[in-house]
Parts: structure tokens; sequence; C-alpha cells
């Protein structure tokens, strides 16, 4: 059975740009959330979706958003990058009623 | 506001012995944890977890235990292997029951070293 599937696995950006990070969840699992991990922080929760609508918002700027798709395929934005928004970014996804999965992340270098 | 703390950042422990790591929360309001193992460059991997109406919950070689008056949750591995050293993250959310955890709010881990 495959795992939950994030692209690409390394980026790296410059300040001001813009990033699409994606996330393929395991086979009929319809909840989809985002992490950041960074040394300081350690593990935050981003948001959550199902069902192709926001269920669940953590505490980070409007810079950062994203979607989810009919086939429950996600995507994380993050407009006009700073330093500090370099991370890994982790994408779980979950049935309801069961614990969340994890993909390998995306590591994301601001430059 | 670290509302979940892992007070001890590593731990070594022979292997055969057991290995116990721990947890305390803050939020009265979590009623679901969960334990997580994380190598690196990989995500972290579900080890177990444990609703607050239950005080233990047992899994082959890993036990938490909950003790929520203390507002406090241990992971116990008996007996540790060499493959058991990682990072453990302890992680908590309100989920109504329903065992969803959608939200975690996740520890700053503990780095398990299990040595020969």
């Amino acid at each position: 059975k495959a795992g939950v599937t994030q692209t690409p696995r390394y980026l790296i950006k410059t300040r001001g740009q813009q990033v699409t990070l994606s996330c393929s969840p395991i086979s009929g699992h319809r909840s989809v959330s985002w992490y950041q991990q960074t040394p300081g922080q350690g593990l935050q929760f981003l948001f959550e979706y199902f069902s192709e609508t926001q269920r669940n918002k953590g505490n980070f700027p409007g810079r950062f958003s994203g979607r989810q798709f009919s086939n429950s395929r996600s995507e994380m934005n993050v407009s006009t990058l700073e330093l500090g928004d370099s991370a890994l970014y982790l994408c779980a996804s979950s049935l309801n009623g069961q614990p969340q999965h994890f993909g390998d992340g995306t590591r994301l270098s601001i430059l | 506001d670290q509302q979940v703390k892992q007070n001890s950042p590593s731990l070594s422990v022979q292997e055969g012995r057991i290995s116990i790591l721990n947890c305390d929360y803050t939020n009265s309001m979590f009623d679901y944890f969960l334990w997580y193992k994380k190598y690196p460059a990989e995500g972290p991997t579900f080890l177990i977890s444990i609703s607050s109406i239950k005080d233990k919950n047992e899994d082959g070689r890993f036990t938490v235990f909950l003790n929520k008056s203390a507002k406090h949750l241990s992971l116990h591995i008996v007996p540790s292997q060499p493959g058991d050293s990682a990072v453990y993250f302890c992680a908590a959310s309100q989920d109504g029951g329903t065992g969803t955890a959608s939200k975690l709010t996740f520890g700053t881990g503990t780095r398990l070293q299990v040595t020969l």
C-alpha cells in the first residue's frame, strides 16, 4: 500500500518568491494535514483539509495557504517567502477516526 | 507557550533494557495522545495512541501510560532494540473521542539511543 507522497523532496527558493508543495495522501484517506518543522519551533500544525474544505487552522500568517482537490490530493502555497520559512514541511493523511500517517516531507531552503 | 513538553532531549539505554520516554502537557482539553518515531530524512511514523478514557494501552513491545491528574504520559519500550534508536515525539489533540486527531500539538522530541 503506497504511503503519503510529497513532492518535491527538496526545494531552494529566494526571499520574496512563492512556492507550492504537493501531497498525495494514502488511497482512501480524505483528511490531509500540513505541519512545519524547524529547529527552533519544532513541529507545528499549519492546517487540515477534509473533503476539499479547510477544517482546522494553526497560527500561521495568511502567506501560508492550502487547498485540497476532489481526489484528496493537497497543495500548500507560501507567498512572499522569508528566510524564516526555511523548514521541513510535512503532510499527513488519515481516515476519520484513525491516527495520521506522515510523508517524508519537503525540505524548503530560502536563500 | 509549549503545551506539550518532553523535558529530556536525549536518552541512552542498553539493548534489552527498558526505555521510558516522558511527556507532560498543560492543556486539560487534550483528550487523545500519540507517540511517533522519526528517523533522519523520513517523516514521523505512528507508534501507539491512547484516549483519555484509558490509562494504559499496549501494543507489542510498546506501552503508553496516561496519568490525567498529573497531565503526564510515558512510553515504555521493552525490550529495547538497536533499531529503536530514533527521535520520539509525543503529540496531543482535542478530538472529542473520535480518534481523528487532526490538529496535533507536538512535543520537542527525545532522541533515544539504544546501545549494544
